[in-house]
């Protein structure tokens, strides 16, 4: 079975500049989750997806971070304009359901280096 | 926020058993614990979950203790693989279920 997949595995921008990251989860998993993690910290959510509906967004910076999940399957992830403290690793995962007693997968991830 | 407490690391000599400890005493009754690592470079990996009863696949065993305010996560034999920060989680039952992760413990096992 494939695992989650990420890309591109890793990105460096100048500051202001825009980038997107793409995420295509396990074959038939509704529940799509985007993790930013810092250096040296734990995951925090940014959004999760139900099929191809926002869930929680909560920790989203709206005024710079967009996603979408168009058609249920496949998600992108978008930061414009892009500051220094966004340098991070964009983790993608996926599963089969939100519910409480399914596990997530995680992708590789996405190293992102804001100059 | 994190509902859990790990310590910040721990050592264990390669082909011991790796105890690693998590304090979750504020748990509601139908909330699971979930373990998770992360070795280098890579994104987390599940190892094993549970509510009340102790549960054990083929990575780990999970001992969650009657009250439910703590749970022990046990690797039988660890080996220089096993390398890694381990995240304890209570997966929130507010209505999302999301995964909050907090600063794990970082297991270093040793030749």
């Amino acid at each position: 079975e494939a695992g989650v997949a990420q890309s591109p595995r890793y990105k460096i921008i100048e500051k202001r500049q825009s980038v997107a990251f793409w995420c295509n989860p396990i074959s038939g998993h509704a529940t799509l989750y985007w993790y930013q993690q810092i250096l040296g910290q734990g995951p925090k959510l940014l959004i999760q997806f139900q099929n191809n509906g926002v869930v929680d967004d909560s920790q989203l910076p709206k005024d710079r971070f967009s996603a979408e999940r168009l058609k249920g399957v496949d998600s992108t992830l978008k930061i414009q304009p892009a500051k220094l403290e966004d340098s991070a690793v964009y983790l993608c995962a996926s599963s089969q359901s939100w519910r409480k007693n399914t596990e997530a997968f995680f992708g590789q991830g996405t190293r992102l280096t804001v100059v | 926020d994190a509902k859990t407490t790990q310590p910040p690391s721990m050592d264990c000599a390669e082909g011991r058993a790796a105890n690693l400890p998590c304090n979750h005493s504020t748990i509601s009754g139908n909330e699971y614990v979930y373990w998770y690592r992360q070795i280098h470079s890579q994104g987390p990996q599940y190892i094993i979950h549970g509510l009340k009863n102790n549960e054990t696949n083929e990575m780990a065993s999970l001992i969650i203790t009657e009250d439910r305010k703590s749970s022990t996560l046990i690797l039988p034999h660890a080996t220089l693989r096993d390398t890694a920060v381990y995240y304890c989680i209570v997966r929130g039952t507010s209505g999302t279920y999301k995964y909050i992760f907090g600063t794990g413990t970082r297991l270093k096992v040793l030749a």
